[in-house]
């Protein structure tokens, strides 16, 4: 079974500043996708950035960046330069190969402060 | 371009009271579609999700139930509500057997059971 979990429910940032949120997950399959999403007040969900598996390379999105650590299953989400509007709840995800199901984190809730 | 549509936006129901949430995509056929629950503090909860019509996977044990009785229809119902079903209801899509593709989602319930 494919479980994600986001250990830190809260986190604060000033405005400018560099700030990194964790996600572990655990699949049995190799072949798999990870996903950061935004829910920001408005609670509209926003995909901020995806991973393949398959690549080694992290992705990057402008401020957001992604350390994928395979081996550890660890995917954190690193945003630079905070804004005001990025302050939201943040989700984690992952699908697997071959699997239409789509499961996520319990979120974290980063506020960002002038 | 694809839309998704989720309707009621806000709902307040007596305990004991049916339930029908329904959910709409245009623009795709034949999408993969999912029904979350956010409960304070539980993060984003799969509830069900459909590969296509008639075809329901159930995650989680539970007073509500789901139907897709046309290709881009999702129903989320319930025959008597319960206090814990209070909650955000979101209803989301993806592109079938692409499991990189991101999820969409419509803007949410807000279920307020009384």
């Amino acid at each position: 079974a494919q479980t994600v979990t986001q250990s830190q429910p809260e986190m604060s940032v000033q405005e400018a500043e560099t700030v990194t949120l964790s996600c572990t997950y655990d699949t049995s399959e190799n072949n798999y996708y990870l996903f950061w999403y935004k829910q920001p007040p408005s609670r509209q969900m926003i995909l901020v950035i995806r991973q393949e598996a398959y690549k080694q390379q992290n992705a990057t999105e402008n401020r957001f960046s992604v350390n994928f650590q395979k081996a550890a299953k660890s995917f954190s989400l690193k945003i630079s330069d905070s804004q005001l509007g990025d302050t939201a709840m943040y989700f984690c995800a992952m699908t697997q190969g071959g699997s239409e199901k789509l499961v996520f984190g319990k979120g974290m809730k980063l506020t960002v402060n002038p | 371009s694809q839309t998704i549509h989720q309707w009621p936006a806000t709902l307040v129901q007596p305990v004991g009271s049916p339930l029908s949430l329904e959910c709409t995509v245009e623009g795709t056929s034949n999408p993969n579609l999912y029904w979350y629950r956010q409960a304070a503090g539980r993060g984003l909860q799969l509830l069900f999700y459909s590969v296509g019509i008639g075809q329901i996977s159930s995650e989680v044990p539970q007073n509500l139930s789901a139907s897709r009785p046309q290709d881009r229809q999702f129903i989320l119902s319930s025959k008597k509500l319960l206090l814990s079903d209070s909650g955000f209801y979101l209803c989301a899509w993806s592109v079938k057997r692409v499991s990189s593709t991101e999820a969409f989602f419509g803007q949410g319930t807000r279920l307020t059971v009384v």
